[in-house]
Formats: structure tokens, sequence, C-alpha cells
């Protein structure tokens, strides 16, 4: 069963500060992505990461996928309120087709 | 194009019943995936479709199955409820090709009495 763990599980932070989320496992994932969910509603993709060692960026945002496909991070730069959500990873192993293992998500409160 | 479709957005079920939950993929899509997102539990894979067939099954009891229809709308259906089945019910649709990018509905929450 693959695994992925999350940290940190809740992060509050205030305005204009810097902040890394991580993701890891001991498996192997042939592609990773990260999600942010607003209360209520569906996660909304953010990124989708495939090549070991891949760096995307998104604005402020920018998402690392580990050299060996095990881990990633999203780091946010300068966080605005509107940042605030869930943040979720999500990893497609090597033989489970569009079958994705979330990570339990990290809420992220960015106050003004 | 228009994103993921689910109805109804809000259900509340009484134990024993069942329930039946839609999903209409972006246009062209044509796999769909069910989620079932709780507290404890976070998000967790039900099944996929791919071409009206079930292509892959996660660990859930018999209780919950589904369907694809030619046009790849879906439908999962809950039989005899139990109050652990409230949760946020989420489709996700993909193209069926390229890298595992999924795109999810609003998602239905049931609420089981």
């Amino acid at each position: 069963t693959q695994l992925l763990e999350q940290s940190p599980q809740f992060l509050s932070i205030q305005e204009g500060e810097n902040l890394t989320v991580y993701c890891n496992s001991s498996s192997v994932f042939s592609s990773l992505q990260w999600y942010r969910q607003e209360p209520g509603e569906g996660p909304v993709l953010l990124v989708t990461v495939v090549t070991g060692g891949e760096v995307k960026k998104l604005k402020r945002l920018t998402f690392q996928f580990g050299d060996a496909r095990k881990d990633s991070s999203l780091h946010i730069t300068a966080a605005q309120p509107g940042d605030t959500g869930l943040y979720l990873c999500a990893g497609a192993g090597e033989t489970s087709g569009s079958r994705l293992t979330f990570g339990e998500g990290t809420q992220l409160t960015v106050n003004p | 194009k228009a994103g993921v479709t689910q109805t109804p957005r809000y259900l509340i079920k009484t134990r024993g019943q069942q329930v039946t939950l839609s999903c209409s993929p972006i246009s062209g899509h044509r796999s769909v995936s069910w989620y079932q997102q709780t507290p404890g539990q976070g998000l967790q894979f039900l099944f996929e479709y791919f071409s009206e067939t079930q292509r892959n099954k996660g660990n859930f009891p018999g209780r919950f199955s589904g369907r694809q229809f030619s046009n790849s709308r879906s439908e999962m259906n809950v039989s005899t409820l139990e109050l652990g089945d409230s949760a946020l019910y989420l489709c996700a649709s993909r193209s069926g090709t390229g890298p595992y990018e999924q795109y999810f509905g609003p998602g239905t929450r049931l609420t089981v009495t």
C-alpha cells in the first residue's frame, strides 16, 4: 500500500511570510499532483510533476519533485490571505493507473 | 469548457436507505473516478470507470458500486447506508491519456442520520 505523509498538518502564519509543505513516501510515484481545497468544495489542481528533480513555478508557488520521485515540496513565497486553504499532495503509482493516493493534507491559514 | 458537475450537492439520508450520486465529467474526458473524503480518513479512492468499464477499485465494501454510461456520465450507489458513510463524495475526471491529472467536481455532501 502506497502512503503519502504530509507535514505539517496545520500551519498558521502572518501575511508576507514564506512557508514550505512537505510530502514524503517510501514508494516511487509516476507523477505527483498538488491540489488546494476550499471548505465544501472539491480540490483544485495546482500542478502536476512527473520528472525526478523537476521544479515548477506558479507565481509565488514553487513545486519540486524529488530526484527519486518519492517526495515533493510546495514552497509559498510572501503568503497572502487568499492562499488560505487545505493543500493536498496526491501521487499516481507506476502500476495503479489513475488511482491517486492522497496525503492527509496541510491546513494553511494566512492571517492579515 | 464546463467543469465536472455533481448532483445533488447535499443529501440527507437515514440508516439503511440507499443513495445514488451523479457525476458529469469534463466534455471529452472518458475516465471518471470517485473518492470519499472524511475528516478522519482524508481522501480515499473508491473506483474508476473508463469507457463504461470499471478499471480500478479501492478497498470499500460491496455496498459501494458505480457505473458509467456511454456519454461518460457516471453514477455511484451506496446501499444499506451506515452512519460512517457520512462524507463528501468527490468525482474526478481525466482525459484518459497522459499524466494522471484529475479534475474534481464540487462534491456531494452526504449525511446519514
